[in-house]
């Protein structure tokens, strides 16, 4: 079945810091990639996605590239602001398109980072 | 983006009680919801899939009777812990699709808490 696995936390870092939270996964299939965010009190929040090979999904100066060859769908920043301290998901999705609704998560990698 | 809601946000109940969580999409509507349950330190688990109208669709290992789900709109379904015992402490999660011309997107509550004594 679908797995995925992902970068044990906490994550702890100094601003303007370079973050990479790995994610690897197993899956049949070309499924669809995802990273939610989840602040404190708050729902988890789609951040990025990408639905195919070498896709790179990009949002608020994150970044993660589908590479089908690794399993992999590593999340990166160049400069982490406090403001990103949060919950960060990997999740895979269906393959096949439009209909990603279920959802096969990894543990989540808590991320603080100090001013 | 779309909002869904959860009510309560966090309730302590009694061994052997019963327990209903709400969720609530309120700007849209939500063909389809999804339960999740997250322990501490976890990932979210998949308990169950709600379709409006019609039986939810439980995860492999998910007891049925003991997590009811109804959707009896498109904008709230519920999920009631039957007769909850301290195992059952979790956060639990909802999500609604919403289906747009292009995409599909999951919308997330701020979840549940759940603590049985």
């Amino acid at each position: 079945g679908n797995s995925v696995t992902q970068m044990e936390g906490p994550v702890t870092l100094s601003e303007e810091a370079f973050l990479t939270i790995n994610c690897t996964y197993t899956a049949t299939g070309y499924p669809s990639l995802f990273w939610y965010v989840q602040y404190p009190g708050e729902g988890l929040q789609l951040l990025l996605k990408a639905t195919k090979a070498d896709d790179k999904g990009s949002n608020k100066g994150f970044e993660a590239t589908y590479r089908k060859e690794t399993t992999s769908f590593h999340l990166e920043k160049g400069s982490v602001q406090v403001s990103d301290s949060a919950v960060y998901f990997c999740a895979l999705g269906n393959a096949g398109g439009t209909s990603y609704g279920k959802l096969t998560f990894g543990q989540g990698t808590i991320l603080t980072v100090h001013p | 983006g779309a909002v869904v809601s959860q009510h309560p946000s966090w309730v302590i109940c009694k061994s052997g009680t019963s327990v209903k969580i709400e969720c609530r999409s309120l700007d849209f509507q939500a063909t389809t919801m999804f339960w999740y349950r997250q322990f501490p330190k976890q990932s979210l688990m998949l308990m169950a899939t709600s379709n409006e109208g019609s039986k939810a669709t439980y995860e492999q290992g998910v007891e049925k009777d003991k997590f009811l789900i109804n959707h009896a709109s498109l904008t709230l379904s519920t999920l009631t812990v039957t007769s909850a015992h301290p195992e059952d402490s979790s956060f639990y999660i909802c999500s609604g699709i919403w289906v747009g011309r292009r995409q599909e997107t999951q919308y997330f509550g701020p979840g549940t808490r759940l603590l049985v004594l």
